[in-house]
């Protein structure tokens, strides 16, 4: 049972495009978690989906974020027109049940923003 | 609310000596209670949780941490630090809601 991944593992945007972040979680995982680490800090709760369902995204900032766990295929972070401050490790987790005792989380995805 | 206190953003010891590295936290219901470590340019990896029942908690690569709830701690420690030891360590509360949070770290050096 592959763990849970994250593409790319590295990232480097221009300020202004766009970045595409991708999780999938592992097998038999429906529920899906996101968390931003910056640097010299811990990680910080961005947003946690199910399948088609946004059920919680009080972390993520208001503008230029979004997020999606499709129905089929890998969840999706975007942000929009990338800003310096958005240079971050971007790590997803994912879990069976709803909650964390059960949960795994991917390598994390680093983007750097130049 | 939740919330994590790691107290020490980096922490020494040499080779063979005891490591511990110190968690507090508060929470409003029962915690679960997590420690990870991430070594340079990697993921998280889950070191041990206490969820519920005995209180000492038994991880990999001989960590233990011991849940005392009077003192709304979660302390991870090891009889004797190797040199693959060294990493940073978090420190996370979950109340098996949406969210974990975690500590700022602690970064562990060990000198040979």
């Amino acid at each position: 049972n592959a763990g849970v991944m994250q593409n790319p593992r590295h990232l480097v945007r221009r300020r202004g495009q766009e970045a595409r972040l991708r999780c999938s979680p592992m097998k038999g995982h429906s529920h899906v978690y996101w968390y931003r680490q910056l640097p010299e800090e811990g990680l910080k709760f961005m947003v946690y989906l199910q399948k088609e369902n946004i059920i919680d995204e009080s972390g993520m900032p208001k503008e230029r974020f979004s997020a999606e766990f499709p129905k089929e295929g890998p969840s999706i972070l975007r942000i929009q027109q990338v800003v310096r401050g958005d240079s971050a490790a971007y790590f997803c987790a994912s879990s069976p049940v709803v909650g964390y005792t059960e949960a795994f989380f991917g390598q994390g995805t680093r983007l750097t923003v130049v | 609310a939740q919330s994590v206190t790691q107290l020490g953003s980096h922490v020494s010891v040499s080779e063979g000596a005891l490591v511990l590295l110190r968690c507090n936290y508060s929470s409003s219901v029962p915690p679960y209670l997590f420690w990870y470590v991430q070594y340079p340019n990697q993921g998280l990896q889950l070191l041990l949780k206490y969820t519920t029942g005995a209180t000492l908690v038994k991880g990999i690569n001989g960590f233990e941490a011991e849940f005392k709830k009077s003192e709304t701690s979660f302390h991870l420690t090891k009889p004797s630090a190797h040199m693959s030891d060294a990493a940073e360590y978090f420190c996370a509360v979950s109340d098996t809601g949406n969210q974990f949070y975690f500590g700022t770290g602690t970064s562990l050096t060990v000198i040979p």
